[in-house]
């Protein structure tokens, strides 16, 4: 069965700090990789996606993900975060064929001290 | 133009009772999925609905059943709750296509006593 794995379940970072989340997916065919970030009580928004392509996606708030295929794997990064960062991170995939079933990781906490 | 949004908000059930929850999708989206999200499983998918149809459908026990109108709004029953069902409910609309990002709605808390 599909499945995704976030290795990291609670990260805690001083702001300026580099942060990269961990990714990986079973599934061996085509996929559609995503992000979604849930910031305290607001619903799931999503960060940036993967389709094809560049394998190196930009999203929002400075945010990227690399899609390493050999590695089944699409990392989060940023640069330099900032408390506003302060959020629950899910990586999620689906199958390239229309199908819109979402399989999550089980989520990153992200707690970034001021 | 508008979000996802769901109705209710809050729920609270006793165990045997039923619930329907609603969702209207993005206007102009066609597709309808559904996810249960609870702290020990995380997010799990429960079924899609597109254009009336059901064309995915999760591991979960038949209770748990949907259906889509021609608007494309949707709704969710549970029949006969258990003290497990307590869970946040987010439906999430798209176009329905491939390469299609699922936007989420805020969500239905469920409190199962």
């Amino acid at each position: 069965a599909q499945s995704v794995s976030q290795h990291n379940h609670h990260v805690i970072l001083s702001e300026a700090a580099s942060l990269e989340l961990g990714c990986n997916y079973s599934y061996g065919g085509t996929v559609n990789l995503f992000w979604y970030v849930q910031y305290p009580g607001q619903h799931l928004q999503l960060l940036l996606k993967y389709f094809s392509g560049d394998p190196l996606v930009k999203g929002i708030k400075g945010f990227e993900a690399e899609f390493i295929k050999s590695k089944f794997s699409f990392n989060l990064r940023k640069p330099s975060v900032q408390w506003s960062d302060t959020a629950e991170y899910f990586c999620a995939v689906n199958k390239g064929w229309g199908a819109q079933k979402l399989v999550f990781g089980q989520g990153t906490r992200l707690t970034i001290n001021p | 133009k508008a979000g996802v949004t769901q109705t209710p908000r809050y729920l609270i059930k006793t165990r045997g009772q039923q619930v329907t929850l609603s969702c209207s999708p993005i206007s102009g989206h066609r597709s309808v999925s559904w996810y249960q999200q609870t702290p020990g499983q995380g997010l799990q998918f429960l079924f899609e609905y597109f254009s009336e149809t059901q064309r995915n459908k999760g591991n979960f026990p038949g209770r748990f059943s949907g259906r889509q109108f021609s608007n494309s709004r949707s709704e969710m029953n549970v029949s006969t709750l258990e003290l497990g069902d307590s869970a946040l409910y987010l439906c999430a609309s798209s176009a329905g296509t491939d390469q299609e990002t699922q936007y989420f709605g805020p969500g239905t808390r469920l409190l199962v006593l």
